[in-house]
């Protein structure tokens, strides 16, 4: 069974604060790792991908991938009250297959 | 550019009455398709899936039914819908291969 696991939260950080979400996979050969924010009643939004071993940075958000581990994660650098979401871990485990998606993260930013 | 379009945005149906949900694709050609729903509170379900016109691959056996018409058009369906498909459907696209998910804005279904 492929599965993607998240702890479901809610993770709370106070504003200012670096927000860290965590995500475990269980297909070693996943080739590509994505992480969405769904507002509550919005659809999820894509916000980073990584496909290499490392850490991608893009503006507050790093995302960082250990393959040998099984492990993706994201970080939010000066956590602002608007990260407030649902935050999205999804992977590609075969090309051209549906994307398994995690159960999400709860994250709450406290002013 | 690319954009999908979902609609309607919300919807409140009775119990036994029928359901079609049609979601478009612009900007692109041969976009792999899907269904999803999201119960409250809950994480995304793969309903359905198609990689090509008439292609259509179910997940979770159930009374709902999907098509896909035309190469950007697809379409959830069903006959008579129940209680326990009240929930938030998505529709999605992607290029096939390791690519992302593009979402479109949901379908708010409640059945009542």
């Amino acid at each position: 069974q492929k599965e993607v696991e998240q702890n479901s939260g809610p993770l709370s950080v106070p504003e200012g604060a670096i927000a860290s979400l965590n995500c475990t996979y269980s297909d070693r050969g996943s080739q590509s790792f994505f992480w969405y924010r769904q507002y509550s009643g919005k659809s999820p939004e894509l916000i980073m991908f990584i496909y290499s071993n490392g850490d991608k940075e893009d503006g507050r958000f790093t995302a960082q991938l250990n393959k040998a581990s099984q492990y993706v994660s994201l970080l939010i650098r000066d956590s602002q009250p608007s990260d407030s979401a649902t935050y999205l871990c999804a992977v590609n485990m075969q090309g051209n297959t549906p994307l398994v998606f995690g159960k999400g993260t709860r994250l709450s930013v406290i002013a | 550019s690319q954009t999908i379009h979902q609609w309607p945005a919300t919807l409140v149906q009775p119990v036994g009455s029928p359901l079609s949900l049609e979601c478009t694709v612009e900007g692109t050609s041969n976009p792999n398709l899907y269904w999803y729903r999201q119960a409250a509170g809950r994480g995304l379900q793969l309903l359905f899936y198609s990689v090509g016109i008439g292609q259509i691959s179910s997940e979770v056996p159930q009374n709902l039914s999907a098509s896909r018409p035309q190469d950007r058009q697809f379409i959830l369906s069903s006959k008579k819908l129940l209680l326990s498909d009240s929930g938030f459907y998505l529709c999605a696209w992607t290029r096939g291969g390791y690519t992302e998910a593009f979402f479109g804005q949901g379908t708010r279904l409640t059945v009542v």
